[in-house]
């Protein structure tokens, strides 16, 4: 059963425009959403955060909305460079169980930039 | 990079035979975790670790087993490799429970 839903295998976004990737969850005992991005043949980069209690975070180009009554997050770059042509994986964790357990992932989505 | 070496960074092995891949990291963090990559599945948490000789299962850990005997180095062992345990790991830390996870280069095995 998975707990984290990226249902965009693949999106296509032409530079200097806006890209928006989304993403579904399940578990309402997650509190805390994390954006990963993925080159080939490197390990995951952390990107960007948003804790449960806000619905916003920014920065630069980048900007995660959270809508909990949804269970659905999304992540926003704008504008789009090639750059930012990468594998984006979203991730949640339980931040107030105070465990050390990992975060748990969806399958990811390939974001390529056309010029 | 967060100090994490990931070794080695690719292994081809035979079925059955045993494997052990090695995460370690120069700055003495408490958390360390071992997740697998496969296409499909996105990561998937195999074994975490919270302290020296402190660990635990995730997801998906049947076929392996992991040692901290040391802070800097968390081993995944493949006791058997099979074709289903060819995958990219990646090993990972976090500077604090809540924390984000840093992860290393990851390690590509292939089981034939």
């Amino acid at each position: 059963d998975q707990q984290v839903k990226q249902n965009s295998p693949s999106l296509s976004v032409q530079e200097g425009r806006i890209s928006i990737l989304n993403c579904d969850y399940t578990n309402s005992m997650f509190d805390y959403f994390l954006w990963y991005k993925k080159y080939p043949a490197e390990g995951p980069t952390f990107l960007i955060s948003i804790s449960s209690i806000k619905d916003k975070n920014e920065d630069g180009r980048f900007t995660v909305f959270l809508n909990k009554s949804a269970k659905h997050l999304s992540l926003h770059i704008v504008p789009s460079q090639p750059g930012d042509s990468a594998v984006y994986f979203c991730a949640a964790m339980i931040y107030s169980g105070g465990g050390a357990d990992g975060l748990t992932f969806g399958k990811g989505t390939h974001l390529i930039i056309q010029p | 990079d967060a100090g994490i070496t990931q070794s080695p960074r690719h292994k081809v092995t035979e079925t059955g035979t045993p494997v052990t891949l090695r995460c370690h990291q120069t700055e003495n963090h408490r958390y360390m975790y071992w997740y697998r990559q496969d296409p499909g599945h996105g990561l998937r948490l195999i074994h975490y670790s919270y302290g020296v000789k402190d660990t635990d299962k995730g997801e998906v850990s049947d076929g392996y087993s992991v040692s901290r005997s040391k802070t800097e180095d968390f081993l995944l062992t493949l006791e058997s490799a099979t074709s289903s345990q060819t995958s990219v790991y990646f090993c990972a830390i976090k500077l604090g429970v809540n924390t984000e996870a840093f992860f290393g280069q990851g390690t590509r095995l292939t089981v034939v």
